[in-house]
């Protein structure tokens, strides 16, 4: 079955960076594009980035352009954000999600279990 | 503000039904396949609706997705008190390059 599970959240200072990472299995990982969507608590859904299912391209949110930084390494089954000059906004649970298409981009279908980002002094 | 727009709550009583829409752009929701997630408390959100209207295995027929130029609606009949949730859009935006949500709706079964 399709599984995406996070790591590397924690707690930060401002300013300073994280990288989170999702492993996946369960389906071609090579075949499918992968999605950064984040939730702050008691807010809604906030998509954050996009890598193609090659890595060839890379889409992100105005929020967090020029700070974080989307790849994958289809090797490993593995997708990364890079996250630097965290903000105290940008303190949320961050999930991993499969986009619906083959070789596209459009909505996600499977979501992995989140992981949490506090940036606080 | 989001740039899909979702009404912040519904309700119904169990067995009834009830429509939660959402309102788009020619950039997103005109164009493109809508989505639609339930998000339990303290959960991750799970598709509930993609491409429009099709339903994943496993998520009952009571759930049902419609989309009409720039607008979508999910459908929910014979409402259960599980159905107690928040349910969010999502579409691509071509002019964004990204994927919107809606702001999400809180469904409260009475």
């Amino acid at each position: 079955q399709v599984q995406l599970v996070e790591s590397g959240g924690g707690v930060v200072q401002p300013g300073r960076s994280l990288r989170l990472s999702c492993a996946a299995s369960g389906f071609n990982f090579s075949n499918y594009g992968i999605h950064w969507v984040r939730q702050a608590p008691g807010k809604g859904l906030e998509w954050v980035a996009v890598i193609w299912y090659d890595g060839s391209n890379t889409h992100y949110a105005d929020s967090v352009k020029g700070r974080f930084t989307i790849s994958r390494d289809n090797s490993k089954n593995t997708v990364y954000l890079q996250m630097i000059s965290l903000r105290a906004e940008d303190t949320a649970v961050y999930y991993c999600a499969r986009d619906d298409l083959m070789f596209g981009t459009t909505g996600v279908d499977y979501w992995g279990q989140g992981t949490l980002v506090t940036v606080s002094s | 503000q989001s740039v899909l727009t979702q009404p912040p709550s519904a309700s119904g009583p169990p067995g009834q039904r009830v429509t939660i829409s959402c309102s788009g752009s020619t950039s997103n929701i005109g164009p493109n396949y809508v989505y639609w997630y339930q998000q339990l408390p303290g959960t991750a959100p799970k598709l509930l609706i993609h491409r429009i209207n099709q339903r994943p295995s496993g998520v009952p027929d009571r759930f049902s997705g419609s989309k009409s130029g720039t607008s979508a609606s999910l459908a929910i009949s014979g409402l259960r008190s599980e159905d107690e949730a928040n349910y969010y859009c999502a579409a691509w935006d071509d002019s964004l390059s990204g994927l919107v949500f809606g702001g999400g709706t809180k469904l409260t079964v009475l």
